[in-house]
């Protein structure tokens, strides 16, 4: 059964810091992959995915089939970056599977 | 112009009653979905719909009814509601029958609240 892990709920680092989102997925087909972010009190929007290889916001996400994993990071954490993080699973049956969230909070 | 539309944005009712939400979308989208996010923030897929036509159930009880008048619109109605639909649901559509690299689009959810 297809299963994405976040295994973090909360990540706190401060403003400049280096940040990664962990991301796991489970899957047996060949998967494609999602970053969505939840700005407070915003909607769900897409921030990238993996098939375009682009950076958004200075937000980069690598698949890793190995690992099967696919951690979002950016060099220098910004407090506008403050939201939620959900990781993403395209299943073939026209919907997502979504990790649990994570919720990134950068300090001044 | 909001993309997908959802109406209401609160709705806190009290136990067994019936409720709808509704959802519109001006994107020419094919396909709408609606999702539920829980007390934990985890977000569950609920229904699918391709030009009106059911995709994806995914073991929701029966109280809950999905209802596609077009492409545009998916409504849910909710029968006898119980404490533990409470939660935020999402509506959201996606292009092309909802085919693998197509983004979805969400709403702004709506906070169903029972008492």
């Amino acid at each position: 059964a297809q299963r994405v892990t976040q295994p973090e709920k909360l990540l706190s680092v401060f403003k400049g810091a280096p940040v990664e989102l962990k991301c796991n997925y489970s899957y047996s087909g060949s998967p494609e992959l999602f970053w969505y972010v939840q700005y407070s009190r915003q909607r769900l929007q897409l921030l990238l995915r993996h098939i375009s290889r682009e950076s958004i916001k200075g937000f980069t996400a690598d698949l890793n089939k190995g690992e099967t994993s696919f951690h979002l990071k950016k060099p220098f954490a910004q407090e506008e970056d403050s939201a939620m993080y959900y990781c993403a699973l395209y299943t073939g049956r026209r919907a997502l599977t979504f990790g649990s969230g994570t919720r990134l909070q950068v300090q001044p | 112009d909001t993309a997908v539309s959802q109406t209401p944005k609160y709705l806190v009712t009290q136990m067994g009653n019936d409720k709808s939400i509704k959802c519109e979308q001006n994107l020419g989208h094919d396909t709408m979905y609606w999702y539920k996010q829980d007390s934990k923030k985890f977000l569950k897929i609920m229904f699918s719909y391709n030009n009106k036509e059911l995709i994806i159930n995914e073991t929701v009880p029966n109280r809950f009814s999905p209802k596609s008048p077009d492409k545009a619109h998916l409504n849910l109605h909710i029968n006898s509601l119980e404490l533990g639909d409470s939660a935020v649901y999402f509506c959201a559509s996606s292009p092309q029958g909802g085919a693998r690299n197509q983004p979805q689009h969400f709403g702004d959810g709506t906070r169903l609240s029972i008492l």
